[in-house]
């Protein structure tokens, strides 16, 4: 089967640091995707890994663990703009398999 | 560079009727896909071309679903007749042949709702 698990919303300050966890369970694995989309707009990629380890990004760092099927995301100095839905997408054999997303709120 | 475009934005139909949606690719993207997101779930990926040609289409829900990509630029996702399950999101995402074709650009959807 497929699954992918990740928080469904989360609420941080500006300025802080938050970060979003992702696990997943696929019968394929190409590579681990977060995108951020913004109400009513398209998903824009924030960040891909295909091997493990932190890869960073301005403000925005990805993490992967395949054996662990775990990636997080975080997002540093928050700004009220980064209020959001945050997607967490699996690549198998071409297509992107999603998580439900999580949605963000950063408060002042 | 113009990003992937969808048309229409929003459609409101009645169950029965026909309605087609529109995508138009990033110039080049010889990648294209379709996903839909009902409402509470996931998205889920519906069929990928490459060029004109239907490379996976395991994702579609049922024969009521038409796909085209003639000339290989820009497609067309027709429902008929559309049912209210079918209300949900409609994103399409391109991407071009070779490296950096891991990376989708996706379209800002079209939002369908069956009455």
């Amino acid at each position: 089967g497929q699954n992918i698990d990740q928080p469904t919303e989360m609420t941080a300050t500006e300025g802080a640091i938050v970060q979003i966890n992702c696990t997943y369970q696929t019968s394929g694995f190409n590579g681990l995707f977060w995108y951020q989309q913004h109400a009513g707009e398209a998903p824009t990629f924030l960040s891909y890994n295909v091997l493990d380890g932190l890869e960073e990004k301005g403000r925005f760092s990805s993490f992967l663990s395949r054996s662990k099927g775990y990636s997080y995301l975080l997002l540093k100095e928050l700004q009220m703009k980064d209020s959001a839905s945050y997607l967490c997408a699996v690549r198998n054999t071409g297509k992107l398999i999603f998580g439900q997303g999580t949605t963000l709120q950063v408060k002042p | 560079e113009a990003g992937v475009t969808q048309f229409p934005s929003h459609s409101v139909i009645e169950k029965g009727q026909t309605v087609t949606l529109r995508c138009d690719p990033i110039s080049g993207h010889d990648n294209l896909y379709w996903y839909r997101r009902v409402m509470g779930k996931e998205i889920k990926f519906l069929l990928h071309f490459v060029k004109e040609s239907k490379q996976d289409e395991s994702g579609m829900p049922n024969n009521r679903f038409l796909a085209e990509r003639t000339g290989g630029t820009y497609s067309t996702l027709k429902v008929q007749p559309a049912e209210l399950e079918d209300s949900g999101v409609y994103f399409c995402a391109s991407s071009p042949r070779g490296p950096g074709n891991e990376k989708l650009f996706f379209g800002s959807g079209t939002q369908l709702s069956v009455l």
